[in-house]
């Protein structure tokens, strides 16, 4: 089984900082990386598929990079509602630990 | 519009089993690979089990392989988790969802019922 390791586990910023979380497969999963976002008591929302495709109606603030087993997302200008925990996704199985991010 | 409801969840003792339904509207379920996903409260997200279309490949995570069996009933929009051997570590919110249709990713989630093991 492919295991998905994410890093900062929990990270602080202010509005209007750049935010990049990390994602580290244990073996080549190509382009195959979802991102996902989960606000408190809400369901898991896609935001990126395929590393760097950004789902149809999220913000441009949001983007990914990556393949093979290195992969990054980042949050351009941090804004209040994006204080969730974000988790990445192997294909359609596997997910990362998952990244918490709130504001300073 | 397209909608996942999951129910089926409750208290069950240590041991015992619990069959989850999903029902799907709104899409052409039978289509659809669909998931089944997890997390307990405060936790992170667990991949649990997939299946195709029409019900001829299941894919399982291996802390669950040989418990739980993944099927649906595409005349009836349902998937279904029958969860047999419980323990108190499968205490968690059961998702279900939608892969998107030609991409790996999980686009539609239900909201959820509660699975507690306890005696």
């Amino acid at each position: 089984d492919i295991q998905m390791t994410q890093s900062p586990p929990s990270l602080s910023a202010s509005v209007g900082d750049r935010v990049t979380i990390t994602c580290q497969a244990s073996q080549d999963i190509k382009k195959y990386l979802n991102w996902y976002q989960q606000k408190p008591g809400k369901v898991p929302k896609l935001l990126i598929y395929d590393a760097s495709n950004l789902e149809r109606g999220v913000p441009s603030r949001f983007s990914g990079s990556g393949s093979g087993t290195e992969f990054t997302f980042t949050i351009s200008s941090l804004q209040p509602e994006d204080i969730a925990t974000y988790y990445c996704q192997q294909y359609d199985k596997n997910f990362g630990p998952g990244t918490t991010v709130d504001i300073k | 519009e397209v909608q996942l409801v999951e129910s089926g969840g409750g208290l069950v003792q240590p041991g015992g089993s619990l069959r989850l339904s999903c029902a799907a509207s709104g899409f052409s379920f039978s289509s659809y690979w669909m998931h089944w996903v997890r997390q307990v409260p405060g936790k992170g997200l667990v991949w649990l089990s997939r299946m195709n279309g029409d019900g001829s490949s299941t894919t399982y995570a291996d802390s669950v392989k040989g418990r739980f069996t993944i099927s649906r009933d595409n005349a009836e929009n349902t998937l279904y988790l029958q969860m047999n051997t419980l323990r108190a570590e499968d205490t968690a919110v059961y998702y279900c969802a939608r892969r998107g249709l030609y991409y790996y990713y999980l686009d539609v989630w239900g909201k959820g019922t509660t699975v507690t093991v306890s005696s």
